[in-house]
């Protein structure tokens, strides 16, 4: 079967860094998604991977390792506004998304 | 100017009633969506559909169809309601299929069956 894995909740302190992991399991790979849910909100998009490596995009970055089946979303200097779910997804060989249950970031002063 | 736009926000109705939802994007997208995200936050995809095929989730009870009057439009159409139907819909578009499509969503309709 198709399996993402991701820590259900995680606490971490205004202007910090913390990292949320992703594992995922697939029926081939093409690509995987960060997307950041604010309570009672849609998921908006926050970043892509397809190659190995880190990708940088301001105050959040995003790692692939393909060989690991792992991903990660670091984010820097943290704001209390980045409390809300971040959603881990990976696109299949059929290219359907399977989504994470997420995980629920809660931003400390 | 909503990219993405569903309706209602909120629909609370009777077990065993028929209710629709309608999404609309302006975004010229060739693709949309419908996903069911329960209490639990998983987001599950229900449907995904282009204007050239529609992909069912084998999961998704038949009394969910989608209906698309244009390119534009994704409607779910949901017959005899059960309480278990009770979660937050969300519709959502993409460009196409291909590399490094980015999911654009609607704000979601909460559905409450009683």
């Amino acid at each position: 079967g198709q399996n993402i894995d991701q820590p259900t909740e995680m606490t971490a302190t205004e202007g910090a860094i913390v990292q949320i992991n992703c594992t995922y399991q697939t029926s081939g790979f093409n690509g995987l998604f960060w997307y950041q849910q604010h309570a009672g909100e849609a998921p908006t998009f926050l970043s892509y991977n397809v190659l190995d490596g880190l990708e940088e995009k301001g105050r959040f970055s995003s790692f692939l390792s393909r060989s690991k089946g792992y991903s990660y979303l670091l984010l820097k200097e943290l704001q209390m506004k980045d409390s809300a779910s971040y959603l881990c997804a990976v696109r299949d060989s059929n290219y359907q998304l399977i989504w994470g249950a997420g995980t629920k970031l809660i931003i400390k002063p | 100017d909503t990219a993405v736009s569903q309706t209602p926000k909120y629909l609370v109705t009777q077990m065993g009633n028929d209710k629709s939802i309608k999404c609309e994007q302006n975004l010229g997208h060739d693709t949309m969506y419908w996903y069911k995200q329960d209490s639990k936050k998983f987001l599950k995809i229900m449907f995904s559909y282009n204007n050239k095929e529609l992909i069912i989730n084998e999961t998704v009870p038949n009394r969910f169809s989608p209906k698309s009057p244009d390119k534009a439009h994704l409607n779910l159409h949901i017959n005899s309601l059960e309480l278990g139907d009770s979660a937050v819909y969300f519709c959502a578009s993409s460009e196409g299929q291909g590399d490094q499509e980015t999911q654009y969503f609607g704000p979601g309709t909460r559905l409450l069956v009683l």
